[in-house]
């Protein structure tokens, strides 16, 4: 199995729900990532989970909070996000954090009423 | 501070005429140079990996190389099937750990 999946593909939510993003790969790789990219920009990287544990975490806002309850599942938590949030939202994985290739999911699309 | 650059933004290109991506950078500590594939609405799907000056890969009518300042993407022949966004990614080493920065990627089109 060579994929990483992410659920769902869609997601439209208000700014009061509370919501989360599942991501899952058994490829068994111990790095996993979440990025945020909106539309015609690069992703942008969000957290970095290294064996179950956060490894980076770049400023993102606390209406995100990332879990990683083991090695093949990443999720990320939404609570009161905000219109500008609405983006695609990809989960990655790799091998190992260092010099080794990331593997995306399809992503999902996030829009913020 | 880090950077990394792509050009040209877009490209449009006849089918059978051949070109090359350029991915540009200035960081300090790089650890790996990443090239990516990226359809509308889908996420990236990884193409090679490059990790020192002189290294070369190929796949298909993709090959990749790499400088100690930039990295090129040639491709030769393309299909209609080849249009896409084209990112390329770079590893760093920093105090906070392994740190990944994508370009802003380059806008392919061929036309039939």
């Amino acid at each position: 199995d060579t994929e990483v999946t992410q659920t769902p593909k869609h997601l439209v939510m208000g700014m009061t729900n509370k919501k989360s993003l599942k991501c899952e790969q058994h490829m068994g790789h111990r790095a996993m990532y979440w990025y945020k990219q909106k539309a015609k920009k690069p992703p942008e990287l969000m957290f970095v989970y290294s064996y179950e544990k956060l490894s980076i975490n770049e400023s993102v806002p606390s209406r995100f909070s990332p879990e990683c309850p083991n090695s093949s599942l990443l999720n990320l938590h939404l609570h009161a996000l905000q219109p500008e949030d609405s983006a695609l939202y990809l989960c990655a994985s790799s091998l190992i954090i260092s010099y080794n290739e990331q593997f995306f999911g399809p992503g999902t699309r996030l829009t913020v009423l | 501070e880090d950077q990394v650059t792509q050009s040209p933004e877009a490209l449009r290109l006849q089918e059978g005429e051949s070109s090359s991506l350029n991915c540009s950078y200035t960081v300090s500590g790089l650890r790996g140079l990443f090239w990516y594939r990226q359809d509308p609405g889908k996420g990236p799907e990884f193409l090679f990996t490059l990790y020192s000056a002189g290294e070369e890969k190929e796949k298909e009518r993709l090959k990749a190389t790499l400088t100690k300042k930039e990295s090129f993407l040639h491709i030769t022949a393309p299909k209609p099937e080849d249009s896409a966004t084209y990112l390329c990614a770079v590893q760093v080493a920093e105090n906070t750990g392994n740190q990944f920065y994508f370009g802003t990627g380059t806008s392919l089109t061929v036309i039939p």
